[in-house]
């Protein structure tokens, strides 16, 4: 078990780029989220999969976001004319559903990637 | 939802136990409660989840008031390892559309810091 991993770890560009993060999450984990943290704040939920179904979108995740997970495999999110106010760390995080028990269901978290938009 | 609220920041010194609190007076009788801990320059862990009963596993202990209305983490031997944002997460079984079980909701959390 190699735990979710998330590429690149850092990431700088400017305002107005697009930007592409990569999360592989945990094998045999059919469910991956995304989530987003600003500094002194707690993880915000940005979107969820089940395989490669995109089943629900917060309302933070404007239209020049868009994430994909081709295959059910790993999923990559896109930032599209990158804002200030994208600068954030972004969060990947897997679990395996047992069946209906989803409260039992433990996530796994990637170590981010931290945006910076100058 | 129902929403908890924690102490921003505690204190604890090394190799001894630290209790870190939280309140949920709104909690419904289907909600879990869990705990998860983010180390500095990391994605959050899950440490520890329980909905009634005291539950206790490797990483820590949780203490559950009868009226589901607080709870409590325990450390029973606080090391520099532990010093970590801890974040205590209801998660609603809520069968509405869109019921949204599946993902965490993290408010600021406790910011504990461990002497040594």
């Amino acid at each position: 078990d190699t735990g979710v991993s998330q590429d690149p770890r850092h990431k700088i560009t400017k305002r107005g780029q697009n930007v592409t993060f990569r999360c592989d999450p945990i094998s045999e984990h059919n469910r991956l989220y995304w989530y987003r943290q600003t500094l002194g704040q707690g993880p915000e939920f940005l979107t969820y999969f089940q395989n490669e179904a995109q089943l629900e979108k917060s309302r933070l995740l404007s239209d020049r976001f868009s994430a994909e997970r081709p295959k059910g495999s790993f999923s990559t999110l896109e930032i599209q004319r990158t804002e200030q106010g994208d600068s954030a760390m972004y969060l990947c995080a897997s679990s395996q559903s047992i069946g209906t028990h989803t409260l039992q269901e433990t996530q796994y978290f990637g170590p981010g990637t931290r945006l910076l938009v100058l | 939802d129902a929403k908890t609220t924690q102490p921003n920041s505690m204190e604890s010194n090394e190799e001894e136990p630290v209790h870190l609190p939280c309140n949920h007076s709104t909690i419904s009788g289907t909600d879990y409660i869990h705990w998860y801990r983010q180390l500095p320059s990391q994605g959050p862990e899950y440490v520890i989840h329980g909905l009634t009963s005291n539950v206790n596993n490797r990483m820590a202990s949780l203490a559950i008031a009868e009226d589901r209305k607080s709870s409590t983490l325990i450390l029973h031997r606080a090391t520099l390892r532990d010093a970590a944002v801890y974040y205590c997460i209801l998660r609603d079984v809520r069968k509405d559309s869109g019921g949204s079980n599946y993902k965490l909701t993290f408010g600021k959390g406790t910011l504990l810091t461990v002497n040594p």
